[in-house]
């Protein structure tokens, strides 16, 4: 159980391309999802946290107006990536957890290496 | 705000060796996760302790929370290939975690 699927698994295009990655809980609701940022060789670091129904809380850094999280249901969140440049070129990872309470694990997607011309 | 440092960055071992990772916090932990990720593949949920002193095991993997809910290791006995990848803990504050920066185990050729 609790698995997420994360669309598409890469992305290349070019540069002011907008790009939308959809990450889906399979088989549970969500009432939270988490969208990390991951470079090579590094670790995650979380980029928003996104709560069904409400905005989307960002991490101090991340521009809103460039990285638009909605999460619509309690099954999908989806991250666009506005006029995407090539540094943000990344490997972007959802998570989400069953249980808003403490100790919940997060469930991963398989990510989605975007790449920037 | 709260921070949970990983040492080390990186382990070499020859397959066969042991191979432990650490975490320590300055402020008590609510509770410690450790994931794994392999090579160009997502984190996957490993195990979770909560109580002062909790130590568990899954096989050849033996994962301690410290006594002050400070620190923890994850220790694996007798390395095989398959446990290649990055170990991460994670502790939860405010509902995220807060992540450490991972240690990548590399079995000697």
């Amino acid at each position: 159980g609790a698995v997420v699927s994360q669309h598409p698994s890469w992305v290349i295009c070019k540069s002011g391309t907008s790009v939308k990655i959809e990450c889906r809980s399979l088989d549970f609701q969500a009432t939270t999802m988490f969208w990390y940022r991951q470079f090579p060789k590094q670790s995650l670091m979380l980029m928003a946290t996104s709560n069904e129904g409400s905005k989307a809380t960002y991490e101090q850094g991340v521009e809103k107006d460039k990285f638009l999280i909605n999460h619509a249901s309690l099954t999908l969140s989806t991250l666009t990536v506005t006029s995407a440049h090539p540094e943000d070129s990344s490997f972007y990872i959802c998570s989400a957890r069953t249980d808003r309470a403490l100790g919940q694990p997060q469930h991963f997607g398989d990510g989605t290496r975007l790449s920037i011309l | 705000g709260q921070q949970v440092m990983q040492i080390p960055q990186y382990q070499h071992v020859q397959e066969g060796e042991d191979f432990t990772t650490y975490c320590n916090s300055s402020t008590t932990l609510s509770n410690i996760q450790w994931y794994k990720q392999r090579p160009g593949g997502h984190p996957v949920f490993l195990i979770q302790l909560v109580k002062s002193g909790e130590v568990k095991k899954q096989k050849r993997l033996t994962f301690q929370f410290g006594e002050a809910k400070k620190n923890s290791s994850l220790h694996i006995t007798a390395t095989q290939t398959t446990d290649v990848g990055t170990y991460f803990c994670a502790s939860d504050s405010n509902y995220q975690l807060i992540w450490g920066a991972g240690t990548k185990l590399i079995i000697k050729p």
